[in-house]
């Protein structure tokens, strides 16, 4: 079955700084990879997604691109505001057929 | 987000118990979810149905139980068979009939605790 590795497990960076998470996939076939984003005590929400026909795409200050090729697939936020501070998901599936995979999280901090 | 409620908001259950949480959602999804969630662990899945009086076990459905009677509803039983059952589970619902998007939204949660 797939398998989800995400890292780093925190990431603090200062305001206005990049942040950048990674995700690699195990199983060639998935085609779905969305990012959820999940504030203490909270529900989590989806933040954006993609799907294995681009490579790239964009929402404001978030990004996620996806390399088919070696498995992985990022998400970047830039211009970093103390709201972005919450645990970060990534997930795999192939779409329409199989449950999400989750990654462990990323608690991300962003310092003032 | 706001289509899909969980009760109770806390639940506290004393040994031996079985407790359900329940799950219900209005979006027309087809496919719901229970995901168990500890610190550090991310969301493991419990059980999941892709269509009404139709389920299967995900990762760790062991000491738990489902029924998917009706499309909105999905409740489930922690029984006294968890031997760990304290964390915050969270119910979740995707595919919209007709559709094959796999686009999951998740309900508030209820935090269960063993006393």
């Amino acid at each position: 079955g797939e398998n989800v590795e995400q890292h780093p497990s925190t990431l603090s960076v200062q305001e206005g700084d990049s942040a950048v998470i990674k995700c690699t996939y195990s199983d060639s076939a998935s085609n779905y990879f969305p990012w959820y984003k999940q504030e203490l005590g909270k529900r989590p929400q989806l933040i954006i997604d993609i799907r294995s026909n681009v490579g790239e795409k964009k929402d404001q200050r978030i990004a996620v691109t996806l390399n088919k090729t070696a498995k992985h697939f990022s998400l970047h936020i830039t211009e970093t505001q103390p709201e972005d501070s919450a645990v970060y998901f990534c997930a795999a599936s192939i779409e329409g057929n199989t449950p999400l995979v989750f990654g462990k999280g990323t608690r991300l901090s962003v310092i003032a | 987000d706001g289509g899909i409620t969980q009760s109770p908001k806390y639940l506290f259950r004393k040994e031996g118990q079985n407790v359900t949480l329940s799950c219900e959602q209005n979006l027309n999804h087809d496919a719901m979810y229970w995901y168990r969630q500890d610190p550090g662990q991310g969301l493991r899945l419990i059980y999941y149905s892709q269509i009404v009086n139709d389920f299967q076990k995900g990762d760790i459905a062991e000491g738990y139980s489902v029924s998917r009677e009706k499309k909105e509803s999905f409740p489930l039983t922690v029984t006294s068979a968890q031997k760990n059952p304290t964390a915050f589970y969270l119910c979740a619902s995707s595919t919209p009939s007709g559709s094959r998007l796999d686009t999951q939204y998740f309900g508030p949660g209820t935090r269960l605790t063993v006393l």
